[in-house]
């Protein structure tokens, strides 16, 4: 297994523009996280997956943004109207149930830039 | 609420030891997390301390007191690699799953 993996890298798009991320977990792992990072802060909680249901979702979470992780596998995350408030590092982050909730494995993040 | 204070930037010698100190305040408490971030990477976890002492791993050791809110990340024999951002990180409230990070602090090792 390579790792938890994110596409794109990066998007640049224009503000008003809906946009959708993607998030490969470690597979088995039945955890999933979407956190958001700008620049000289730490990675702020967005949501979090258990198999396929959505059982936590932080205030920041605005209902322009909507997550989903269909068959408990893959997760995306979309974005509409984006605002340029909304440019930041997308994370994603896996986690065995096994395993502590405090050992989270971070993807390389999707880098957004709204203009 | 929660709230983590560290640092924002520490600076030391290669070769040498240094401490990342990290204050927090939560409602509940389920440990102390570390993370190590180099620019335009992805955060990796290093350590976690759930009861007071100290953990050691390698060259890094994670020590914590619960009854002073308090703990620190300490690395040794620093080598320049070691230069990143590191943040410590609860879990945010009762019941959460999450983690609340810190600001980070940027550790710049020098020859």
């Amino acid at each position: 297994d390579t790792g938890v993996s994110q596409n794109p890298r990066h998007k640049i798009t224009k503000r008003g523009q809906n946009v959708t991320f993607r998030c490969d977990p470690i597979s088995e792992h039945n955890r999933l996280y979407w956190y958001r990072q700008t620049l000289g802060q730490g990675p702020e909680f967005l949501t979090y997956f258990q198999n396929e249901a959505q059982l936590e979702k932080s205030r920041l979470l605005s209902d322009r943004f909507s997550a989903e992780r269909p068959k408990g596998s893959f997760s995306t995350l979309e974005i509409q109207r984006t605002e340029q408030g909304d440019s930041a590092m997308y994370l994603c982050a896996s986690s065995s149930d096994r395993g502590s909730y405090n050992e989270q494995f971070f993807g390389p993040g999707t880098r957004l830039t709204v203009l | 609420g929660q709230s983590l204070e560290q640092p924002s930037e520490v600076t030391a010698v290669e070769g040498a030891i240094v401490q990342i100190n990290c204050t927090y305040q939560t409602s509940g408490f389920y440990g102390l997390s570390w993370y190590q971030q180099h620019d335009g990477g992805a955060p990796t976890f290093l350590s976690y301390n759930a009861l007071d002492g100290l953990e050691e791993t390698g060259r890094f050791s994670s020590f914590l007191s619960r009854s002073d809110s308090y703990g620190y990340l300490l690395l040794q024999e620093l080598q320049m690699k070691d230069s990143a951002s590191y943040f410590c990180a609860v879990r945010d409230r009762t019941g959460a799953n999450n983690l609340f990070f810190g600001t980070g602090t940027r550790l710049t090792v020098i020859p």
